[in-house]
Order: C-alpha cells, then sequence, then structure tokens
C-alpha cells in the first residue's frame, strides 16, 4: 500500500507565477489535510477536505490560495500570483476517518516552494 | 486558543545518553498526541500516536508518556545514537493537528 504522494518534491515560481501542488492520498482514505511549515517555524494547518468538499479551511490564507479534493484525483492546493512569503513546505496528510474522531494522519514527502 | 509548546528548543548531548523531550498543551480536550521525527528539508515520520485514554506507548528505544489533565506529554529516548539528531515535534489532534515548534536534539559520538 503506497503511502502519501505528493508531487512536484521541489517547486520554483517566479513572483506573480501560479503554483500548483498535487497530493495523492493513501488507498482507502478520503480525508485530506494541508499543513505549510515556513522556514525556521513550526507546521501550521492549513485545510481539511474531504471528497469533493472543504471541511474546515480556518488556517488558509484569505487570498490567492484555493484548495480542491475532486471526486477523482489528487487533491491539489493552487497558489496564484505567488510572493517571497510564499516559500515554504507545503505537507498533505491523509486519513481514513474523520480527523474530529482522532485518527490518525499519514504524511506525504512535502513540496519544497520556492519563489524567485 | 490551542497552544503547544516544546522544551528545550535545542539539546545537544554525547551518544548514550537517555533524554527527555517535553511537549506542554493549554486545552486537555485533544483526541490523540502524536510524536513525530524531521530530518533536515525531509519529511515527517511518524514515532509514537498515545490515544487520549491511554498513558503511554513504546516503540524500541522511544517512551511517550501522556498526562491529559495536566497537559504535557514527554518523550523518553533511552541510549541515544548520533542516527537521532533530528528535529522531534510534538503535535495534539483535535480534529486537525496543531504542532509544537520541536526540539532540535543533537547526538555527538
Amino acid at each position: 500500500n503506497a503511502g502519501v504522494m505528493q508531487n512536484p518534491r521541489h517547486l520554483v515560481r517566479r513572483r506573480g507565477q501560479e503554483a500548483r501542488l498535487r497530493c495523492s492520498p493513501m488507498k482507502g482514505h478520503s480525508h485530506v489535510y494541508w499543513y505549510r511549515q515556513l522556514p525556521e517555524e513550526g507546521l501550521k494547518f492549513m485545510v481539511y477536505l474531504q471528497k469533493e468538499n472543504i471541511i474546515d479551511e480556518s488556517g488558509m490564507p484569505k487570498e490567492r490560495f484555493s484548495a480542491e479534493f475532486p471526486k477523482e484525483g489528487p487533491s491539489i492546493l493552487r497558489i496564484q500570483q505567488v510572493v517571497r512569503g510564499d516559500s515554504a513546505a507545503y505537507f498533505c496528510a491523509s486519513s481514513p476517518l474523520p480527523g474530529g474522531q482522532g485518527n490518525e494522519q499519514f504524511f506525504g514527502p512535502g513540496t519544497r516552494l520556492t519563489v524567485l | 486558543k490551542q497552544e503547544v509548546t516544546q522544551i528545550p528548543a535545542a539539546l545537544s548531548v554525547p551518544e548514550g545518553e537517555n533524554l527527555v523531550l517535553n511537549c506542554s498543551f493549554t486545552d486537555s480536550a485533544i483526541y490523540n498526541l502524536q510524536w513525530f521525527r524531521q530530518d533536515p528539508g525531509k519529511g515527517l515520520t511518524s514515532l509514537l500516536l498515545i490515544q487520549s485514554s491511554q498513558r503511554e506507548q513504546t516503540s524500541g528505544r522511544l517512551n511517550a508518556s501522556l498526562d491529559k489533565s495536566s497537559g504535557r506529554s514527554t518523550l523518553y529516548i533511552a541510549a541515544s545514537q548520533p542516527g537521532d539528531s533530528a528535529t522531534y515535534l510534538c503535535a495534539i489532534n483535535t480534529d486537525k493537528l496543531i504542532f509544537g515548534t520541536g526540539t532540535r536534539l543533537q547526538v555527538f559520538p
């Protein structure tokens, strides 16, 4: 059973471009979480999604950031018009049952975004 | 607002020492607590998960305890090795994970 997969592992963008980060959860997992780790800071929750639904986006910046988890295919974290402050490691996690029931989340290797 | 604090922020010890890393949280309403390891520039490796109804979990040289009422967890590492050098993160699960800022551990030969 493959683990959580994220791609690309490294992404370089120039200011103003768009960044699309992909996350394929573990097989059988329908709950996906995105976390961001800024340089020299801890991981911070961004968004929690189930298939076709955003459950909790309380950690998402209000502008330029969006996330989706379609019925088919990976979850996508999209950052429009990137700025240098978006440079960070973005981690995806998945779980088989709702996180609200305290179920374990399994993490992917992360995507490291560098904005030039 | 739930806050997670880890002490110490950094630790440097000689090989063979037994270590205790501390994690504290402000609200005892958690589902579970998880300890992770993160190597520089890498992802997260889950070490131990303690459900809120449990007091401790063990895996090899690692032992994690949880005192939910006092908002504390400790990670005990026995007979430390240079390969244990990494950042150790604790995270509480309140339907999303809230992470501490980590303890950066260096074990030198």
